[in-house]
């Protein structure tokens, strides 16, 4: 079993870049790929990263992710800041049958 | 375009029993992993249960292993959970979502609320 780690709140001005820690507790991070979620109030959860780095279609080039062995964690960065992109953001991989999800980070663009 | 569409949430007691369904379309639903995962008020998102294409396999979160089912009718294009033994702990808004390990890429519906208070 393990958990993912993430700061409970990051705030930036519109037009800078954001990067969002999920720090995995034990095993390594390259074990089992990275998911990132974007979750505004009251909507559906829409994914922004998979497997790590990948971006769904639709999703713009201002959001990236990646992951780093020597800290064990992944990173959600986006840049040039919108407003539009202030939102919960969530993390999740995968445990043997089971799916884990970050404590979720707040964005404030502000 | 996929979609997936909850329903059947609403105000139980405790002890109580609701089942919730989930409609999808824009994929062949029987050939994908299947999921319910919860958000109680004021926190983060909580994976509850999973489910294969052809219901061969099901997995649960620990909080609800033995009061929670999960199950899907395949010809219907519909994903259920009932939930039996309801307390306040689940209390929570219940989302629908397809994602699996071979095809992590997820997408979801806009929850259906569950409130356990009596």
């Amino acid at each position: 079993n393990f958990m993912l780690t993430q700061p409970h709140s990051v705030s930036q001005s519109p037009g800078k870049t954001i990067t969002i820690s999920c720090t995995r507790s034990s095993g390594s991070i390259a074990s089992d790929y990275v998911q990132w979620y974007q979750h505004r109030p009251g909507a559906a959860p829409t994914t922004v990263i998979y497997e790590d780095k990948e971006r769904p279609s639709g999703v713009p080039d201002r959001f990236s992710g990646s992951i780093d062995t020597s800290s064990n964690s992944a990173s959600l960065t986006i840049s040039g800041l919108r407003t539009e992109d202030e939102a919960d953001y969530y993390c999740q991989s995968y445990d043997a049958s089971k799916w884990v999800f970050g404590g979720g980070t707040k964005l404030t663009v502000l | 375009e996929v979609e997936v569409v909850e329903s059947g949430g609403g105000l139980v007691k405790p002890g109580g029993s609701l089942r919730l369904s989930c409609a999808a379309a824009g994929f062949t639903f029987s050939d994908y992993y299947m999921n319910w995962v919860r958000q109680p008020p004021g926190e983060g998102l909580q994976w509850v249960a999973s489910i294969s294409g052809r219901s061969d396999y099901r997995y649960y979160a620990d909080s609800v292993r033995g009061r929670f089912t999960i199950s899907r009718d395949n010809d219907r294009n519909s994903l259920y959970l009932l939930m039996n033994s309801l307390r306040a702990e689940d209390t929570a808004v219940y989302y629908c979502a397809k994602f699996g390990y071979l095809e992590p890429l997820g997408y979801w519906g806009q929850g259906t609320p569950v409130t356990v208070s009596s």
